[in-house]
C-alpha cells in the first residue's frame, strides 16, 4: 500500500544547532503537508507544498518538495527550545486527493 | 479562523460503556471530517473519513460497528465508541477541511483522551 517514510524518528540537538527531517513517499503525491504537534497537543498545520521542486520558508523553517513529488524535507536553522515537538509530513495521493498518508513523525528535543 | 472544537477532552469510564465524541467546525463548513487515533509517541492512524449526509468510509481493520460515525450536518461529526474496553483507550483526534477552501489543509480538534477502566 501507499506509504510515507519519515526519518529520523527521534532527534536531540543542542539549542542553536540545525535540524532536518525527511519524508519519502512510495507514490507520486499531489501535494505534501507538514504539521507540528507539541507534547500533549494536537497537530497544527505548518505548510503545504504543491509544485515540483517547490521551496518555501517560514522564518527559520525551510520546506522543500522534490522534483519527482515523492520526497520532501523540513529544515530548521538554529533551533530554539520552542521548536520542541513532533513534526509530521502528510502526503495527498495523486489519485485520491482527499485522504492524507501520514509519516510516522520526527520527535525533536532541544537541549537549552 | 478555521477552528475545530472537539468535546470532551477527557473521558474516564467503566468497561462496557459507550462514549460519544463530538467534532465541530466553528467558523467554517466541512463536508469531510476525519477521525484519527493516536497511541503515545506514535503517528496518527486514520480510522475513518466522515462524509456529510452519507456513510463514513472506514479504513481497513477498523470495525464500523464498534466505532459509529455520524456526520449529520456541515459542522458536526460524532464518533461513538460502543461498548468500550480497555484496549480502546487512546487519544482520538478529529480534523476537518474547510469546504470553501478546497481540499487542504486539515484543521484539528484538541483531541479526546479516552481511558477505559
Amino acid at each position: 500500500g501507499q506509504q510515507v517514510m519519515q526519518i529520523p524518528q527521534y532527534q536531540h540537538v543542542q539549542e542553536g544547532e540545525d535540524f532536518t527531517t525527511y519524508c519519502n513517499s512510495s507514490t507520486t503525491l499531489s501535494n505534501i503537508q507538514w504539521y507540528k504537534q507539541r507534547p500533549g497537543g494536537h497537530p497544527v498545520f505548518l505548510i503545504q507544498l504543491v509544485k515540483s521542486g517547490e521551496v518555501k520558508k517560514q522564518k527559520r523553517l525551510t520546506f522543500q518538495f522534490g522534483e519527482a513529488k515523492k520526497n520532501s524535507s523540513l529544515h530548521i536553522t538554529a533551533t530554539q527550545t520552542t521548536d520542541v515537538g513532533t513534526y509530521f509530513c502528510a502526503g495527498a495521493d495523486a489519485g485520491n486527493n482527499r485522504k492524507l498518508i501520514w509519516g510516522l513523525g520526527t520527535s525533536l528535543a532541544v537541549n537549552p | 479562523g478555521a477552528v475545530v472544537s472537539q468535546h470532551p477532552s477527557w473521558v474516564i469510564c467503566k468497561s462496557g460503556t459507550s462514549v460519544k465524541i463530538e467534532c465541530r467546525s466553528l467558523d467554517f463548513q466541512a463536508t469531510t471530517m476525519f477521525w484519527y487515533r493516536q497511541f503515545p509517541k506514535q503517528s496518527l492512524m486514520l480510522m475513518a473519513t466522515s462524509n456529510e449526509g452519507s456513510k463514513a468510509t472506514y479504513e481497513q481493520g477498523v470495525e464500523k460497528d464498534k466505532f459509529l460515525i455520524n456526520h449529520a450536518s456541515l459542522t458536526l461529526s460524532t464518533l461513538t465508541v460502543t461498548s468500550a474496553h480497555p484496549e480502546d483507550s487512546s487519544f482520538y483526534i478529529c480534523s476537518a477541511r474547510d469546504r470553501a477552501r478546497g481540499s487542504q489543509p486539515q484543521h484539528f480538534g484538541d483531541g479526546t483522551r479516552l481511558s477505559i477502566l
